[in-house]
């Protein structure tokens, strides 16, 4: 099975600050890689799918790269309402891992 | 507007079988993938099941390996539904299920989310 591992697994900034997550993947996945952010107590929502193409009605200070098997999610400037957590996921072979997330709060 | 309405969830004791639904409307139900992912309390989401669609060729099932020979997952394409009969419950199995919506006809990552049914399994 494929791991996928983020870091880091919390952090706090302050409104306007950029944010990058990582998710790395243990073997190649061909950018078969998504993006959900899940407010507290909310189903989760898809930002970013094939690593790097942003959903439509997605705020575009959310952005997504790859490189190999690392990829990165990007908030260009922290809103308070980006406060979630991120996970991201593989959907390249069963069992479409999704990373243990990372939680993004308000400093 | 697509919406995906799960039902079927409870309390069940470790050992006992539970189904669980998800009414689908606002979307061409036979075109896509749909999966079933799970978020045990205060936990991270898990892929649990899935069932593709390629037309006349039929649907084919996927299944997490601690799930694959006690989950089942059906879809009838002629009530929009997609079921899951959970069977073997264990402890560890307590968790919301979410109904999702696959990209396309054989695409897991999900455009669209349902609410979520709660199971709990326990004595």
């Amino acid at each position: 099975d494929i791991q996928m591992t983020q870091s880091p697994s919390s952090l706090s900034a302050s409104v306007g600050d950029r944010v990058t997550i990582t998710c790395r993947a243990s073997q190649g996945i061909s950018n078969y890689l998504a993006w959900y952010q899940q407010e507290p107590g909310k189903v989760p929502k898809l930002l970013i799918s094939t690593a790097s193409v942003l959903r439509s009605g997605v705020p575009s200070r959310f952005s997504g790269s790859a490189s190999g098997t690392e990829f990165t999610l990007t908030i260009s400037s922290l809103q308070p309402e980006d406060v979630a957590t991120y996970y991201c996921q593989e959907y390249n072979s069963v069992p479409f891992t999704f990373g243990p997330g990372t939680k993004v709060d308000i400093k | 507007e697509v919406q995906l309405v799960e039902s079927g969830g409870g309390l069940v004791q470790p050992g006992g079988s539970l189904r669980i639904s998800c009414a689908a409307s606002g979307f061409t139900f036979t075109n896509y993938a749909m999966s079933w992912v799970r978020q045990a309390p205060g936990k991270g989401l898990q892929w649990v099941s899935g069932v593709s669609t390629s037309g006349g060729s039929g649907s084919f099932t996927k299944y997490e390996d601690s799930v694959r020979g006690r989950f089942t997952v059906t879809r009838d394409n002629s009530k929009n539904t997609l079921y899951m009969q959970m069977n073997s419950l264990r402890a560890e199995d307590t968790a919301v299920y979410y109904c999702a919506k696959g990209r396309d006809s054989d695409n897991y990552s999900f455009d669209f989310w349902g609410q979520g049914t709660l199971v709990t399994v326990s004595s």
